[in-house]
């Protein structure tokens, strides 16, 4: 099956610090989701993607869609304590029968030193 | 928008028995339903996919008469984990797709935490 792999797998920064993170796959995606969870709780979503090229900004969040439709990055910029969580890389793409699936990266955990 | 909730947030059940767990789409009318689970420290693995009146598509190596999915309602599927054991034991996430936006993009309930004594 189609597979993210996302990097780095953890990262510790001091608060103020810009954060980047990527993903990448062997298969085309659709569309690129980025998510981010807290500790018990359920993924939300950051930033969605739809076309190869696009850059998209969500406050201090900036991720772009890869010119191949194989890869996205996610930015963070200027890092508060809030950021902590875990983000995930997700590919939409269609499934059959009229389903997309998503397909998940393994996770970036992100820890900021304030 | 786009708010889907899950019920019950925590349950402890003994082996043997069965859980009910239900997630809604409080603001929106869902095409599409996923169930996730997630063992600790790892990514959402995808359990199944299901569409409101129709048999949920299962996951390779996930048993459909142990994992039960009902997909009743535009906002409210169900997924009945029946005869629970320890190894059952996981944090299981629903999410769902809004109908007639022609978007695909899943929203995710908050997740239930399931611990099978």
């Amino acid at each position: 099956g189609q597979q993210l792999n996302q990097s780095p797998q953890s990262m510790f920064i001091q608060e103020g610090e810009d954060v980047s993170m990527n993903c990448t796959s062997s298969s085309i995606f659709n569309t690129w989701l980025w998510y981010k969870q807290d500790p018990g709780e359920g993924p939300v979503l950051l930033i969605a993607l739809y076309k190869a090229g696009e850059l998209t900004s969500n406050g201090r969040l900036t991720a772009q869609f890869g010119i191949t439709r194989k890869d996205s990055f996610l930015n963070i910029s200027a890092s508060i304590p809030s950021d902590v969580g875990i983000y995930f890389c997700a590919g939409l793409a269609y499934s059959g029968a009229g389903s997309y699936q998503l397909t998940f990266g393994k996770g970036t955990k992100l820890s900021v030193i304030p | 928008g786009a708010v889907v909730s899950q019920h019950p947030s925590w349950v402890i059940c003994k082996s043997g028995t069965s859980v009910k767990i239900e997630c809604r789409s409080l603001d929106f009318q869902a095409t599409t339903m996923f169930w996730y689970r997630q063992f600790p420290k790892q990514s959402l693995m995808l359990m199944a996919t299901s569409n409101e009146g129709s048999k949920a598509t299962y996951e390779q190596g996930v048993e459909k008469d142990k994992f039960l999915i009902n997909h009743a309602s535009l906002t409210l599927s169900t997924l009945t984990v029946t005869s629970a054991h320890p190894e059952d034991s996981s944090f299981y996430i629903c999410s769902a797709t809004e109908a007639g936006t022609g978007g695909h993009e899943q929203y995710f309930g908050p997740g239930t935490r399931l611990t099978v004594t």
